[in-house]
């Protein structure tokens, strides 16, 4: 069965500092893979999916098949990055999306 | 466009008793999926109706079912419910339901069983 670990629940980070929330996943096909956040008190929403390979509020994510993960990344964190994060995984031709357990990212001053 | 809507916002249910839960997806979509959400098991999937038709479905009892109208909207319905069931309940639009297609989050249905 598919399985997405996001091994940190809180990563506190200071305002300008490098931004990597870990995320591996357990599949062996073709993975759909994405991140999805959620601001205070806002719905939850696509933030990237690795298919589009594109940058999003300066965030990127490169998919590693060979070490099955799926890292966020962001050179220069912003106060308003702090957010709860989910790393996705879709599989099949349909949606059933697998959800990690999510890590709340804290940007402090 | 309006966003997923979801109704009602809040419900508080006793134990045995059923519950009925709406979405209404994005004017266009015709796949809807619902989610539950809960501090233990984090975000898990129910099952996703693609006009009309449950397409999937995730590792939930019987006691949790669903169905979808002509115009895309969907109803979650649980029977004899259980302590163990109160949970934000997610309904998630998308066009086609592809597996690569942007799912579109309603604000959810926080239900509380007593």
């Amino acid at each position: 069965a598919q399985r997405v670990t996001q091994p940190e629940k809180l990563l506190s980070v200071f305002k300008g500092a490098p931004v990597e929330l870990k995320c591996n996943y357990s599949y062996s096909g073709s993975p759909e893979l994405f991140w999805y956040v959620q601001y205070s008190r806002q719905r939850l929403q696509l933030l990237l999916r690795h298919i589009s390979r594109e940058s999003i509020k300066g965030f990127t994510a490169d998919l590693n098949k060979g070490e099955t993960s799926f890292h966020l990344k962001k050179p220069f964190a912003q106060e308003e990055d702090s957010a709860m994060y989910y790393c996705v995984l879709n599989t099949g031709t349909a949606s059933k999306l697998t959800f990690g357990t999510g890590t709340r990212l804290q940007v402090t001053l | 466009k309006a966003g997923v809507t979801q109704t009602p916002r809040y419900l508080i249910k006793t134990r045995g008793q059923q519950v009925t839960l709406s979405c209404s997806p994005i004017s266009g979509h015709r796949s809807v999926s619902w989610y539950q959400q809960t501090p233990g098991q984090g975000l898990q999937f129910l099952f996703e109706y693609f006009s009309e038709t449950q397409r999937n479905k995730g590792n939930f009892p019987g006691r949790f079912s669903g169905r979808q109208f002509s115009n895309s909207r969907s109803e979650m319905n649980v029977s004899t419910l259980e302590l163990g069931d109160s949970a934000l309940y997610l309904c998630a639009s998308s066009l086609l339901g592809g597996a690569a297609d942007e799912q579109y989050f309603g604000p959810g249905t926080r239900l509380t069983v007593t």
